[in-house]
């Protein structure tokens, strides 16, 4: 079957950094995305990652490899604002997206 | 731009009866989405559409159908709703089928009592 993993939840601080994981395994690959979705909001696109390495936009990175089965998406200079669920979804040799279930980032003062 | 719009926001439904969720994009993308979201699972894709006139079934169909008469337009209808289908509904729409990220509505809320 096809699974994504990564973790439930997370705390850190505002000003630090924080690097949410996660795996997969599904049939075939054709990229992967990071989403953030505010509690009550849809989600919105942060990322996409279809080669090996690392994509930076602002405060915001992520990072593939492919061989691994693994991506992680990096969170510098924390905001409360960024206190958010992070999606991770991979898109299958179908070119349907399979979705993990997210994981609650909680930014403490 | 108004990108997706879902209506209604929320509803309450018996069991048992119909119900008809919109979702309009004018963004002209060839790609629609239905998702479902429950607390603790991942987005659950329940049809999609690759382009107007021709829809698919996606993880957890049963219980819904949709059409896609033009290319702005993809209803979801539930012909006989179930507790089990209390959930957050999220239309999404992308350029293709196979490029391009996903931008989602802004959801409908539904509880089937």
């Amino acid at each position: 079957g096809q699974n994504i993993d990564q973790p439930t939840e997370m705390t850190a601080t505002e000003g630090a950094i924080v690097q949410i994981n996660c795996t997969y395994q599904t049939s075939g690959f054709n990229g992967l995305f990071w989403y953030q979705q505010h509690a009550g909001e849809a989600p919105t696109f942060l990322s996409y990652n279809v080669l090996d390495g690392l994509e930076e936009k602002g405060r915001f990175s992520s990072f593939l490899s492919r061989s691994k089965g693994y991506s992680y998406l990096l969170l510098k200079e924390l905001q409360m604002k960024d206190s958010a669920s992070y999606l991770c979804a991979v898109r299958d040799s179908n070119y349907q997206l399979i979705w993990g279930a997210g994981t609650k980032l909680i930014i403490k003062p | 731009t108004a990108g997706i719009t879902q209506a209604p926001t929320s509803q309450i439904l018996a069991a048992g009866r119909s119900m008809t969720l919109r979702c309009t994009q004018d963004m002209r993308h060839n790609a629609m989405y239905w998702y479902r979201q429950d607390l603790g699972l991942g987005l659950r894709l329940i049809h999609y559409s690759n382009t107007a006139g021709t829809t698919g079934k996606g993880e957890v169909p049963d219980g819904y159908s949709v059409s896609r008469a033009n290319t702005d337009d993809f209803p979801l209808t539930l012909a006989s709703a179930v507790p089990s289908q209390t959930s957050v509904y999220f239309c999404a729409s992308s350029v293709g089928a196979s490029a391009g990220e996903l931008f989602f509505g802004e959801g409908s809320r539904l509880t089937v009592l």
